[in-house]
């Protein structure tokens, strides 16, 4: 089956450090771009930024640039995403997503994990 | 505040055709495709229309989309009490180079 399964929902205060994955089975993880996508509270999705998992290509939005880490390991099919301290506001549920095609103009994105559900709270 | 703007909610009977708009700027939709998610209560987002008005295999037809200068809208013909969900438009913003989405649409199925 063709799928995205991110690991379990996270409980952190602030200042620790937190990395959570996305893992991909049914398709060769490394030729499709994988994005993170951010859901607040209440709120629509924010476009954190992508990786491509053959050669680590990452790219981010201007909003997240030096926020998060976003890394991928071809050889386990999992892409990451990293926070060396966390902030209370960093409290979200965070997707994983994967790009259609090649461009990232062209294609939507058609497969997505289940969400990890991060809070941050002292 | 979203680069693409949509609004907070919309509703309609079962049956009844409804629209929700997406307007944006020549940075993002004026140059570059428009897609649609749906996401029902609790669940991940879902792919509903790519490339402006192309449905995924398995949406269903009463679903629509277009795009004009720099709007989009999404109709639903045929409301359907499981259409019930909030539905973002997105595009590419050159500017930022990024993906932008819309703030997202509560549709309510009255």
């Amino acid at each position: 089956e063709v799928q995205l399964v991110q690991s379990g929902a996270e409980v952190k205060k602030p200042g620790e450090s937190l990395k959570i994955s996305c893992k991909a089975s049914g398709y060769s993880f490394s030729n499709y771009w994988i994005a993170w996508v951010r859901q607040m509270p209440g709120k629509g999705l924010e476009w954190m930024g992508i990786i491509y998992p053959g050669d680590s290509d990452t790219r981010y939005s201007p909003s997240f640039q030096g926020q998060v880490t976003i890394s991928a390991d071809k050889s386990i099919n999992t892409a990451y995403l990293q926070w060396s301290s966390l902030k209370a506001s960093h409290s979200a549920m965070y997707y994983c997503a994967r790009l259609s095609g090649v461009s990232f103009r062209g294609y939507g994105y058609d497969l997505w994990g289940q969400g990890t559900l991060v809070t941050v709270s002292s | 505040q979203s680069v693409l703007t949509q609004p907070p909610s919309a509703s309609g009977t079962p049956g009844q055709r409804v629209t929700i708009s997406c307007s944006g700027s020549s940075s993002n939709i004026g140059s570059n495709y428009v897609y649609w998610y749906q996401q029902l209560p609790g669940t991940a987002p879902k792919l509903l229309i790519y490339r402006n008005n192309q449905r995924p295999s398995g949406v269903p037809d009463r679903f629509s989309a277009s795009k004009s200068g720099t709007s989009a809208s999404l109709a639903i013909s045929g409301l359907r009490s499981e259409d019930e969900a909030d539905y973002s438009c997105a595009a590419w913003d050159d500017s930022l180079s990024g993906l932008i989405f819309g703030g997202g649409t509560k549709l309510t199925v009255l």
